[in-house]
C-alpha cells in the first residue's frame, strides 16, 4: 500500500542555517506530493506541492523536488528563520491509486530555530 | 474567504461518556475529511464525504465513531462511548479537488 517515510525529529538549528528534511514515499500510481506545516497552535497549512515527476514546489524560500527515480520529496530551506520552527509533514496523494485522493501522511519533523 | 471552521477547540470527557464535534467546509467545497492526529504521529483519515455521501470509511471504527454530512455543507462527528485511545487532535478538511486540502484548526479530545 500507498505509505510516507521521513527523517525522524526534532531538528534543532541556528537561525540562517540550512534545513534538509528527508521524505521517501511508496505508491502503487503517480501520486502527487505534498508538504503540510503545522505551527504551534494551528491547523495545518499546506506549504506547497509537486503533481508530477521532476516537479519542483516553492513556496516561502522552502523547495523541494519530486524525484521518481529515488522516490523521494525532500524539503529544503536554504536559511531558516525563528518563524519557520513547526511541524512539517510530508504527504502523498494518489487518486488514480484506489484510495480516492485521499493524503497519507508521514509522521511529521518537529523544527525548532533557535536565534 | 473564510476557513474551515471547527468546534469545540477543546473538550476533555470521560471514558464511556459521548462527543461531538461539528465542522463547517469553506464555501462550494465539495470534499469534506475528517482526520484523527494521535500525538506524535501523522493525520489518519477516518471518513471522506463527497457532498453528503461517503466516500471512504474504511478507517472509521465503526463500532463507535459516526459522522454525517447534513445537506452536504456541514459535518458531524461522533463516539459514543469514548475511550481512552481516542485522546487526539480531530481534524476536518475541505477541497474542491483532489490536490489541495485545506484543514480546520482542529479539536483536541482529552479521554480521561
Amino acid at each position: 500500500g500507498n505509505s510516507v517515510t521521513q527523517m525522524e525529529g526534532p531538528v534543532t538549528l541556528s537561525e540562517e542555517a540550512f534545513l534538509t528534511i528527508n521524505c521517501t514515499y511508496t505508491a502503487t500510481g503517480y501520486p502527487s506530493l505534498f508538504w503540510y506545516v503545522q505551527y504551534p497552535g494551528e491547523g495545518l497549512q499546506l506549504l506547497l506541492k509537486a503533481t508530477k515527476a521532476d516537479d519542483k514546489g516553492s513556496n516561502k524560500g522552502f523547495e523541494a523536488t519530486y524525484r521518481k527515480e529515488t522516490t523521494s520529496f525532500h524539503l529544503e530551506k536554504g536559511s531558516v528563520q525563528v518563524s519557520d520552527s513547526a511541524v512539517y509533514f510530508c504527504a502523498l496523494s494518489d487518486p488514480y491509486g484506489g484510495s480516492q485522493g485521499n493524503l497519507i501522511f508521514g509522521k511529521g519533523t518537529k523544527l525548532s530555530v533557535k536565534p | 474567504e473564510a476557513g474551515v471552521a471547527q468546534s469545540p477547540r477543546y473538550k476533555i470527557i470521560e471514558k464511556r461518556q459521548s462527543v461531538a464535534f461539528w465542522c463547517n467546509p469553506i464555501s462550494g467545497h465539495a470534499t469534506l475529511y475528517w482526520y484523527q492526529q494521535i500525538l506524535g504521529q501523522g493525520p489518519k483519515l477516518l471518513i471522506q464525504f463527497q457532498n453528503n455521501g461517503v466516500v471512504d470509511d474504511s478507517q472509521l471504527p465503526k463500532d463507535r465513531f459516526s459522522a454525517e454530512r447534513l445537506k452536504g455543507v456541514d459535518s458531524t462527528l461522533k463516539i459514543q462511548p469514548a475511550k481512552l485511545e481516542d485522546s487526539a487532535v480531530y481534524l476536518c478538511a475541505s477541497s474542491s479537488n483532489h490536490y489541495e486540502q485545506y484543514f480546520g484548526p482542529g479539536t483536541r479530545l482529552t479521554v480521561t
